[in-house]
């Protein structure tokens, strides 16, 4: 149980281009979902909290232009990236809270973007 | 806001050894503590996690402790294996600020055959 799913796994873009990335609960309804971006070697970076049925809660310096976040289910959150630029290269991970409740969050595989 | 610090940053056994990580977090509002398992270019695992009103808890060759009052929690790891290397990640979420984690920068476990 506790399934998260991202897809795609790994994208290559090219600059100035738009990239969705989807993140989906398998088998459980999740009300908040959360955004993540993890450089090399380095901790997890929150940023975004979304809520189903309302608009992304952004953490301070992500802009909400550039990564535009759509909770339009229990089951389903997608991260856009628009415009993306080289540095926008990263692993973007999301992760999902169980509706019930508890305190666990799920993480999903992962996402690599590059762009080139 | 929470501020959670882990120890150590790297960490190399002997396979069959134990491994001992540490963190402490700032934020007394906190409590519910977990630990996520990384490999390498895939997702955070839980593999283990504590609340606050509980003082241990153990899961076959894994166990928390949480000492609240000096706000430190450690992952204890017993008879390592291959397997066992990763990047370890602790977590503490306080109760006011809307379901967010803070998570440590992470330690990497090496086990040596």
């Amino acid at each position: 149980g506790a399934v998260v799913s991202q897809h795609p796994s790994r994208v290559i873009c090219k600059s100035g281009t738009s990239v969705k990335i989807e993140c989906r609960s398998l088998d459980f309804q999740a009300t908040t979902m959360f955004w993540y971006r993890q450089f090399p070697k380095q901790s997890l970076m929150l940023m975004a909290t979304s809520n189903e049925g309302s608009k992304a809660t952004y953490e301070q310096g992500v802009e909400k232009d550039k990564f535009l976040i759509n909770h339009a289910s229990l089951t389903l959150s997608t991260l856009t990236v628009t415009s993306a630029h080289p540095e926008d290269s990263s692993f973007y991970i999301c992760s999902a809270r169980d509706w019930r409740g508890s305190q666990e969050q799920y993480f999903g595989p992962g996402t690599r973007l590059t762009v080139t | 806001g929470e501020n959670v610090e882990q120890h150590p940053s790297t960490l190399s056994v002997q396979e069959g050894d134990s491994a001992v990580i540490k963190c402490t977090y700032s934020d007394s509002a906190s409590n519910y503590f977990p630990w996520y398992k990384q490999e390498l270019g895939k997702g955070p695992q839980l593999i283990i996690d504590i609340r606050s009103n509980v003082g241990e808890k153990k899961d076959q060759r894994i166990a928390v402790t949480l000492n609240k009052t000096a706000k430190h929690f450690s992952l204890h790891i017993t008879e390592t294996q291959p397997e066992d290397s990763a990047v370890y990640f602790c977590a503490a979420e306080p109760t006011n600020t809307g379901n967010q984690f803070y998570f440590g920068t992470g330690t990497s476990l090496t086990v040596i055959p």
